[in-house]
């Protein structure tokens, strides 16, 4: 079984400039979070989708962060315009619909605005 | 805000040699995982406990879930280099499907 993909795996922009990064996850797992990492600090939850809705987005930093998942399928999550201080990883993650929910992630955007 | 302290932080010992993470918080918790990240990769999940007082074991590997479910430990058997790496608590508070991580444990086993 495919586990969690994450397309680009490495991204450089710079500030001011838009980027998307894609997740497609496990085949089946209703429920896609995406988390991220800034340099020095623990990973830290910014959305949850349940299919194609968005559940939770609490943890997402400013509007200037958008995510989509149409169809309930992949998942796109788009900074525009980018800051330095988005710098970081971010992870995707998915879950099936049933307790206790456990989380696979995928290996990860590594994001760098310059 | 749920926080999760993970000690230590870094930790170099000799193969062979037994050691033990922890992972503390204040709040309760519905579940809590443990993850293993190699560099340039993503978590990798180890195990997921639920139940307060549970013990898990893979391998050299066991995992135990405080009476409370606010705290959990790893201990690793006999340490292998094949251990390296970075090993991440997460958990998931009730009614939330946020995962919490903990900072980290960079483990360093040395031949």
């Amino acid at each position: 079984e495919a586990g969690v993909t994450q397309f680009p795996s490495h991204s450089v922009i710079e500030k001011g400039q838009t980027v998307t990064l894609r997740c497609d996850p496990i085949s089946g797992h209703d429920n896609l979070y995406w988390y991220r990492r800034v340099m020095g600090k623990e990973i830290k939850f910014l959305l949850h989708f349940v299919k194609e809705s968005k559940q939770d987005e609490s943890g997402m930093p400013n509007n200037r962060f958008l995510a989509e998942r149409t169809g309930g399928t992949y998942s796109t999550l788009k900074v525009q315009p980018a800051e330095l201080e988005d710098s970081g990883v971010y992870f995707c993650a998915s879950s099936p619909h049933i307790p206790p929910y456990e989380q696979y992630f995928g290996p990860g955007t590594r994001l760098t605005v310059t | 805000t749920q926080l999760l302290e993970q000690s230590p932080q870094f930790l170099s010992i000799q193969e062979g040699e037994n050691l033990t993470v922890y992972c503390n918080s204040s709040s309760v918790f519905s579940s809590l995982q443990w993850y293993r990240q190699e560099p340039g990769e993503g978590p990798v999940l180890l195990v997921t406990v639920v139940t307060g007082g549970e013990v898990k074991k893979l391998k050299r590997l066991t995992f135990q879930f405080g009476d409370a479910r606010k705290d959990s430990s790893l201990h690793i058997t006999a340490a292998q280099p094949g251990d390296t790496g970075l090993y991440l608590c997460a958990a998931l508070g009730a009614g939330s499907y946020q995962l919490t991580f903990g900072k980290g444990t960079k483990l360093s086993v040395i031949p």
